[in-house]
């Protein structure tokens, strides 16, 4: 039951380009994405998230995109900096189904080389 | 900044025995949460609680698990018999409010090792 998936486990881009992770998700009722980050020996942290009702959301270096006809979003994050080097893991909920779980991707390690 | 405490940080124990996770939230947080992830896996949803209540909880979530807010601070997440599949790094986590468009503030994690 794969309702979120992020098919590439690994990236590696050089420091100062973009890098772009990609999420699919199959589950109609999501409608609320986010993106978390996680460093080892720690927990996930929050990084940036979108409504279903927006195509784009933008803080600062990282911004979501969503396609809802696709249903796909996808995180950039430009200029990347060293200490992006994590892994990246999108997950979603169905909130107004009154659904609050997460529902998380596996995960992308992103390697950003100086 | 105010953070998710989890302890321990590692806890090995021997299958069919009983171990319970502890977890300090956020102490303005209302909701609460508890995620596994098993090595080279997804994050897993486990249970939500609210209102010294489960407002929702998984299929994995079974009879072996149980979750208790024993004081106004302390949130764990008991497991009664351990079996070999529970080996994993358990995530406690809390919010605020009860819907992910708040974000979820997550501790660094206990990984449970059963032998």
């Amino acid at each position: 039951d794969q309702q979120v998936k992020q098919n590439s486990p690994s990236l590696s881009v050089q420091e100062g380009r973009i890098s772009i992770l990609n999420c699919d998700y199959t589950n109609s009722m999501f409608d609320y994405f986010l993106w978390y980050k996680k460093y080892p020996a720690e927990g996930p942290t929050f990084l940036i998230s979108i409504s279903s009702i927006k195509d784009k959301n933008e803080d600062g270096r990282f911004t979501v995109f969503l396609n809802k006809s696709a249903k796909h979003l996808s995180l950039h994050i430009v200029p990347s900096q060293p200490g992006d080097s994590a892994v990246y893991f999108c997950a979603a909920s169905a909130t107004n189904f009154g659904n609050e779980k997460l529902t998380f991707g596996t995960g992308t390690r992103l390697t950003i080389i100086p | 900044e105010p953070e998710v405490t989890q302890t321990p940080s590692h806890q090995v124990t021997q299958m069919g025995q009983e171990v319970i996770l502890r977890c300090v939230p956020i102490s303005n947080h209302l909701y609460f949460y508890w995620y596994r992830q098993i090595l080279g896996q997804k994050v897993e949803f486990l249970v939500s609680f609210y209102n010294n209540e489960i407002s929702e909880k998984s299929e994995i979530f079974d009879d072996q698990f149980s979750v208790e807010r024993p004081d106004g601070s302390n949130f764990t997440l008991k497991i009664r018999s351990t079996k070999l599949e529970d080996s994993a790094m358990y995530f406690c986590a809390s919010s605020p409010v009860g819907s992910s468009n708040e974000k979820l503030f997550f501790g660094s994690g206990t990984q449970l090792s059963v032998l």
